[in-house]
């Protein structure tokens, strides 16, 4: 079990909205910034979102990210076939002095 | 644009040490957090640990007793080794170019390809 907490899949259509989250607690996304990656099947990880929510160069503004107290969201908009992937969380964790992740959401475009 | 290349020994018997090494390519080798990461087949991300270009090293406490990271600053390399691997050592394994910022704001671009490391007997 991964010390942040994703669902495990989401799903929705072509063009349409989709939302993934990311749940911690103080000692890691409370009091850290928090970074999303995109893994496309069979790749390395991939920089999507930073410091909560910056994008690095390159990123469309169809992704976004977003941090509350010990929550986090991804936000992905008109969605696209290409979009399927597997999306994980990560943060500093002060406790464990550590990186840690979340465990992974694979998002399905129906 | 900076790229991270990466090689090593990708089939071990169990007890042996696993050998890395990850070159980067075009940016600054200064400054920055060079990382490992790893991902069990189907599973999520761990994150290794990391060294800069001074030597200093942060490892995840869970695997500090048999990790050992290195760096050639001429080289732009920097390396890992992981002693007596058993079948849980089993993964791909990721270098990725961590933020030049406290580790409150690690995160980390861009990765490595990835090489698979399998541990059998």
């Amino acid at each position: 079990q991964s010390v942040l907490t994703q669902p495990p899949s989401v799903s929705a259509a072509p063009g349409q909205k989709v939302t993934i989250s990311c749940s911690g607690i103080s000692s890691n996304i409370g009091d850290n910034s928090l970074s999303w990656y995109q893994q496309l099947p069979g790749t390395a990880p991939k920089l999507l979102i930073y410091d909560n929510n910056k994008r690095p160069p390159g990123i469309p503004d169809r992704f976004s990210g977003s941090k509350s107290g010990t929550s986090a969201t991804l936000g992905i908009t008109g969605l696209q076939t290409g979009d399927e992937a597997e999306y994980y969380c990560g943060t500093w964790d002060i406790s464990l002095s550590a990186v840690v992740f979340g465990g992974g959401t694979k998002l399905t475009v129906l | 644009q900076v790229q991270l290349q990466q090689w090593g020994a990708g089939l071990l018997k169990p007890s042996e040490t696993l050998s890395l090494t990850c070159a980067v390519y075009g940016g600054a080798f200064s400054g920055y957090y060079w990382s490992w990461i790893r991902q069990s087949p189907g599973k999520g991300l761990e994150w290794i640990g990391e060294i800069n270009q001074s030597g200093y090293t942060n490892y995840n406490p869970s695997l500090k007793n048999r990790i050992t990271m290195s760096v050639d600053t001429s080289r732009h390399q920097f390396s890992l080794k992981v002693n007596s691997v058993t079948a849980a050592d089993t993964a791909v394994y990721y270098c990725a170019r961590g933020s030049n910022l406290p580790s409150s704001m690690r995160w980390f671009d861009p990765w490595g390809q990835g090489t698979l490391v399998t541990v059998s007997s």
